[in-house]
This record gives structure tokens, sequence and C-alpha cells, in this order.
């Protein structure tokens, strides 16, 4: 869905860097959330955010920080990149009481 | 908790037959129930959605799922499936209340389409 962008698209990275993967929105919607996809494990939520002052840990936060920078903007850290966090990462946003939630396109994250 | 069983990790079909892709779910609330697809390389795009109103829900590309509430399954189906079908399938669960919606996804049905 092109209202949900994520940059990089792939990313190549050695144990110990510090990453940081964004998310931006132009859907105007309050809710943002970051998930990790392994094969045949689904997806699992990272972080998730209400608005820009409303933080929460989702069942998967440990080695991952996150920050909401503006309504529309979303970004997920990995302080020390470790090669078990080498998944699809995906941003998505919705409405309050919508339930359905819009994915970006993920990112691809690679630690060698 | 809220947890979905998807039954199949593949399932492989002959163009113009029949797809049936297998869900079950778990929960406690009524719940609110989606089919995402996500093709190669992409994102997962909403097929379908159930929220209490009809349980039987019509979503995009001919597809279309079935509540059942005593058997706790949303089986997807389509009469017939293209080539562009193959992809893979989520069953998703929506839980919460108190106006926080968190999407618990099943392991996933990668979906071939053979000629």
């Amino acid at each position: 869905d092109a209202d949900v962008t994520q940059t990089p698209r792939n990313r190549i990275t050695k144990t110990g860097k510090r990453i940081m993967l964004e998310c931006s929105q132009t859907k105007g919607h309050d809710r943002m959330y970051w998930y990790r996809q392994d094969p045949g494990l689904g997806l699992r939520l990272i972080y998730y955010s209400f608005d820009v002052k409303d933080i929460n840990k989702g069942e998967i936060s440990d080695g991952y920080s996150v920050s909401r920078q503006a309504q529309a903007k979303f970004s997920l850290s990995l302080e020390s990149a470790i090669p078990n966090q080498t998944a699809l990462y995906f941003c998505a946003t919705g409405l309050a009481g919508g339930g359905e939630q819009f994915f970006g396109p993920g990112t691809r994250l690679t630690v060698l | 908790a809220q947890s979905v069983t998807q039954l199949d990790s593949h399932v492989s079909v002959s163009e113009g037959t029949p797809v049936l892709l297998r869900c079950n779910y778990s929960s406690s609330y009524s719940p609110s129930l989606f089919w995402y697809v996500q093709h190669p390389n992409k994102g997962l795009q909403l097929l379908l959605k159930y929220t209490s109103a009809a349980t039987l829900v019509k979503g995009i590309n001919g597809f279309e799922a079935e509540f059942k509430k005593s058997e706790t399954s949303f089986h997807l189906t389509k009469p017939s499936a293209h080539m562009s079908d193959a992809a893979e399938y989520f069953c998703v669960v929506s839980e919460g209340s108190g106006g926080y919606n968190k999407l618990i996804f099943g392991a996933g049905t990668r979906l071939a389409v053979h000629p």
C-alpha cells in the first residue's frame, strides 16, 4: 500500500551495528505498529503506538526500541543487531475500533 | 488469550479448481476475523473481514469466508483458482477491548496454483 512507506527496503548489516528502520504514512491514522515476520511464525508484534505520546511493548520487544517522531512517522531501532534479528519487518497503521491494519511493503533485514 | 491455527502450511491446486484454506480460532470474546494475502516481495493486503455482521463475508478477487461460531472456524474459499492467487495467506483474529485492537496472526498458508 503506497500510503504506508518503509525505508530501507533491504538492509544487510553486521552484528553489533545500530540500525534504524523508518516508517511513514499518509493515511492520517493515529495508530502505528511494528511487526517482524519469520517463516512459519506469521507476524509478531514488536511495538505499537496509539499517538505521539503513547508507546507500548508488544510480544517480542527485547532488543528493539521505537520512536514516534510525529503522527505520520514511527521508527524502529536495533541498538546492537544480532543474527537472530534477521527477518522481514513490517510497519502498519490503523484506526481506533476499526480492527484492520494497513501494512507497508516491508524491510528485509539481514544481520551477518 | 486468543489464538489462530491455520490447518495447512501449504496448499496446491490446479488453475480453475476450488480453493479452501482452513482456519480455526479460539476467542473468549466475539471476535473480529480477517484474511490477509501476501504476494512475493509485497506487503500484506486485506482480503476480507468479519465483524459480527453477516456470517458469510465476501472479499476482493472472488474470495469469501464463512464464520462458524459452533466450529470456531473461518475458512477462506474461492470457486475457481487463478494463477495470480499464488501467495501466502494469513488468518488473523483481533483481540482486545477498551478500544485497543491487537492482531493475532496465524502461521500462514502458502497457496500454489498449477496450470
